[in-house]
């Protein structure tokens, strides 16, 4: 039972456009979301996170929304550059007693010149 | 660079061999995670030590085991490999048990079973 999903694989844009990728999760006990993001042959690099207290988080062209109602999470990037192309990965934590981070499968992203 | 060092990056190896992979954290670093990358398969939590203690487990094969060492540093040992171990593994670091804190990954591991 996956927990943590990313339903995209692949999401292409437009420089200079919006980027949105998406992310939602089960596990209502989850309590601290992050993004990852991966380049080939690279190890995954945190980007941004987000605490369950929250329901936003910027940090330059990055934002991440949450919306725990609806267990679901969206990480904004503006604008897209094509450096931003690489696979995000969606993470979830559980305090108190699981102390692991739960990965989505990945989003690849593609920003087109 | 993260700070994480993996070593080897890439590995081959035949089928019901056994190898061990090194994961050296972060400076000051007292948790060690490891994770398996299958093809387009996401991260899938194995393992995590903290300051030399099993702190908590994931879905690690019995054919798996792990260990980190007094100097912090820690080994992945795969036995009895089979072609579904091939992955990347990757090992992570954190100050702490992550209590809204981030991991820092190494590079990597490539392992081929062949």
């Amino acid at each position: 039972d996956q927990q943590v999903k990313q339903n995209s694989p692949s999401l292409s844009v437009q420089e200079g456009r919006i980027s949105i990728l998406n992310c939602d999760y089960t596990n209502s006990m989850f309590d601290y979301f992050l993004w990852y993001k991966k380049y080939p042959a690279e190890g995954p690099t945190f980007l941004i996170s987000i605490s369950s207290i929250k329901d936003k988080n910027e940090d330059g062209r990055f934002t991440v929304f949450l919306n725990k109602s609806a267990k679901h999470l969206s990480l904004h990037i503006v604008p897209s550059q094509p450096g931003d192309s690489a696979v995000y990965f969606c993470a979830a934590s559980l305090q108190g007693g699981s102390e692991k981070l739960v990965f989505g499968k990945g989003t690849k992203l593609t920003v087109n010149p | 660079d993260s700070g994480v060092t993996q070593t080897p990056k890439h590995l081959i190896t035949a089928t019901g061999q056994r190898v061990t992979l090194r994961c050296s954290p972060r400076s000051g670093d007292l948790s060690v995670y490891w994770y398996q990358q299958s093809l387009d398969q996401g991260l899938q939590f194995l393992i995590q030590y903290y300051n030399g203690e099993e702190r908590a487990k994931g879905n690690i094969l019995e054919r798996f085991s792990a260990q980190q060492f007094p100097d912090l540093h820690s080994e992945l040992n795969l036995s009895s490999l089979e072609l579904g171990d091939s992955a990347l593994y990757f090992c992570a670091s954190s100050v702490e048990p992550l209590l809204y804190t981030e991991a820092f990954f190494g590079q990597g591991t490539r392992l081929t079973v062949v």
